[in-house]
């Protein structure tokens, strides 16, 4: 059974720093891995999607790196902001199946 | 076009009765899927569908959870009997093809009372 991990579980950052969140799936046959925000009462909005054979993704200041062989992906965010505090999920897609299984997520705080 | 649209936004129940969840997927999207989000359990696949194949159920928990998808589009989750534990919120979304980055509605609350 397909587990994915997030830590930390809450990260606490002053604006402006650079930070790393941290996601770790146990099956590597995966077709997809993507990252997520969620604000608090609102659904998710999709910022990466990484395919099993790419090895990252960048959106202007996020980007995403996958390395499947050893069940690990990280988001990178660049000079945060108090606009990124929202829970970070990331969630995997298995090949032929279609449905995502998510992390339970990393709450973000930045602090202006 | 408009995004993912649910309703109702919020549902307050008595334990036992049957609640209807609707999902407004994103126009010329094929695939569909059901979510639910918990304090306990995370986010938890429920079911999906995709263009006229038989849908995915492996994710209901249990046979009073129903859901369909009428003429390729809007889709209906039913809850029948509810119970306290299926108090959580029900996300509903939709991609332009399987596997590809898939668009959240704003869920549904369901409390049940």
């Amino acid at each position: 059974k397909q587990e994915v991990t997030q830590i930390p579980a809450a990260l606490s950052v002053p604006e402006g720093e650079n930070l790393v969140l941290n996601c770790s799936f146990t099956d590597s046959a995966i077709y997809n891995l993507q990252w997520f925000r969620q604000d608090p009462g609102k659904g998710l909005t999709s910022l990466l999607l990484i395919q099993s054979s790419q090895r990252e993704q960048t959106s202007g200041r996020l980007n995403a790196s996958l390395d499947k062989s050893s069940g690990r992906s990280t988001l990178y965010i660049a000079a945060s902001q108090p606009g990124d505090s929202a829970t970070y999920l990331c969630a995997v897609e298995l090949g032929g199946a279609q449905k995502l299984v998510f992390g339970q997520g990393t709450r973000l705080t930045i602090n202006p | 076009g408009a995004g993912v649209s649910q309703s109702p936004s919020n549902k307050v129940t008595e334990k036992g009765k049957d609640v209807e969840l609707r999902c407004d997927p994103i126009s010329g999207h094929t695939a569909l899927y059901w979510y639910r989000q918990s304090l306990g359990q995370g986010l938890e696949f429920l079911i999906y569908f995709q263009g006229n194949s038989a849908p995915d159920k492996s994710g209901l928990p249990s046979d009073r959870f129903s859901a369909e998808r009428t003429g390729g589009s809007v889709s209906t989750l039913t809850i029948q009997r509810t119970q306290q534990e299926d108090s959580a919120v029900y996300l509903c979304a939709s991609s332009y093809f399987s596997s590809s980055i898939q668009y959240f509605g704003a869920g549904t609350r369901l409390s049940v009372l």
